[in-house]
């Protein structure tokens, strides 16, 4: 089964500066790669698919890179509304749809 | 509009039986593959199991593998979650996830969630 991982568990940032959240699997996943966006008490929202498709709605400000085992998703300038709970989900290996355990953005 | 609407949790003995509930409006149910997830309190999102968009292939977590059951009718554009000897760690929120496309790989609405807790 691939693993996810995802670093930092918290990231603290002021608003309008730039964050970066990382995302490895434990083997290639190519680009089969989601991003989700939960905030408290919301069911998450697909941010990005194909490690770096904005999904329909998302902004700009956000933006996904990589391939193979390792993954980042970037917000260019933090908004009042941006902080939530990230999750990086691959699909590569259909048996399991596995998640990463979290990035938490919080204010700084 | 896409909705998926959520049904059937509540509290359940360790050992027992339940059945959760999906109603899909807004799309053709039929033509997209379907996930369940959970999130236990205070942690993060676990897959449980999903189902193509005509049912004949279905994947299970291993920690509900033998115990779960996902099926779907698509005449009742229904998504359902047959839970059986259930354990007190399958406490958790549980929602249910469209995917994209027939077979995407990744979800693009989900439920609101429900509740599920699995205590004596």
């Amino acid at each position: 089964e691939i693993v996810m991982t995802q670093s930092p568990a918290t990231l603290s940032v002021s608003p309008g500066e730039r964050a970066t959240l990382s995302c490895r699997a434990s083997q290639t996943v190519t680009n089969s790669l989601a991003w989700y966006q939960q905030k408290p008490g919301q069911a998450p929202r697909l941010l990005m698919y194909g490690a770096s498709t904005r999904a329909t709605g998302i902004p700009a400000r956000f933006s996904g890179s990589g391939s193979g085992t390792e993954f980042t998703l970037t917000i260019s300038s933090l908004q009042s509304e941006d902080f939530a709970l990230y999750y990086c989900q691959q699909y590569y290996d259909w048996r399991f749809f596995t998640f990463g355990p979290g990035t938490k953005v919080d204010i700084k | 509009q896409v909705q998926l609407k959520q049904s059937g949790g509540g509290v359940v003995q360790p050992g027992k039986s339940l059945r959760l509930s999906c109603a899909a409006s807004g799309f053709i149910f039929s033509s997209h593959g379907m996930l369940w997830v959970r999130q236990a309190p205070g942690k993060g999102l676990e897959w449980v199991a999903f189902i193509s968009f005509d049912g004949s292939e279905k994947y299970y977590a291993d920690s509900v593998k033998g115990r779960f059951t996902i099926s779907r009718d698509n005449s009742k554009k229904t998504l359902y979650l047959q839970m059986n000897s259930l354990r007190v760690e399958d406490t958790a929120v549980y929602y249910c996830a469209k995917d994209e496309t027939d077979s995407s790989g990744f979800f693009d609405y989900w439920g609101q969630g429900t509740l599920v807790t699995v205590s004596s």
